[in-house]
């Protein structure tokens, strides 16, 4: 069963367009959603997170957009670079044991041609 | 500031085998997180260790475990290796442990034979 529904698989932009990167849970414990972005070879990287008591969180180029009631969050990426190009992983986090524990979804290879 | 380190890059274990990675966390963070990484399955949360004691366990077999040391270094040990083991294995390390803020080493690459 998956837990965090990330859409689409693949996205091709051009340079200068907008990405976004949808996704929706089920589970009504997951208060915390943070995004990650990760290059070949390398590990995830912390891009931005929300708490679900905001519904727009806005960092840069990059902005989270959430809507609690329909159990949905979504990736914006404004102005794309082809520096942007990587596979992101949105998540759902619950508390336990003092600690935030991530549900991924199952990432969107981002291309952003020149 | 060094990151996260992983320990090794890449291994090639036979079936049946076992292995134990190493995960070196970012000077003064006292958590450690474990997790599996796999086209099929994608990132999967494995355990996470604060000071020493393991506080999360994900979904997974008995044949995976880990261990926190107290310079807060890590290791996961996988037993009785199977094919499906094959795999990226990330470390994350975060600073108070509330994994709000979890910084990623750059795994270790393992192929099960």
């Amino acid at each position: 069963q998956q837990q965090v529904k990330q859409s689409p698989q693949s996205l091709i932009v051009q340079k200068g367009g907008i990405s976004i990167i949808n996704c929706a849970y089920e589970n009504t414990a997951f208060d915390y959603f943070p995004w990650y972005q990760q290059f070949p070879g390398k590990g995830p990287a912390l891009l931005i997170a929300i708490r679900p008591d905001v519904s727009e969180k806005k960092e840069g180029r990059f902005t989270i957009s959430f809507n609690k009631s329909a159990k949905q969050f979504s990736l914006h990426i404004m102005d794309s670079q082809p520096g942007d190009s990587a596979t992101y992983f949105c998540a759902a986090s619950s508390l336990s044991g003092g600690s935030y524990i991530p549900t991924f979804g199952r990432g969107t290879s981002l291309i952003v041609h020149p | 500031k060094a990151g996260v380190t992983q320990t090794p890059r890449y291994l090639i274990k036979t079936r049946g085998q076992q292995v134990t990675l190493s995960c070196s966390p970012i000077s003064g963070h006292r958590s450690v997180s474990w997790y599996q990484q796999t086209p099929g399955q994608g990132l999967q949360f494995l355990f996470e260790y604060f000071s020493e004691t393991q506080r999360n366990k994900g979904n997974f077999p008995g044949r995976f475990s880990g261990r926190q040391f107290s310079n807060s270094r890590s290791e996961m040990n996988v037993s009785t290796l199977e094919l499906g083991d094959s795999a990226l294995y990330l470390c994350a390390s975060s600073r108070d442990g509330t994994g709000y803020e979890q910084y990623f080493g750059p795994g270790t690459r393992l192929t099960v034979t």
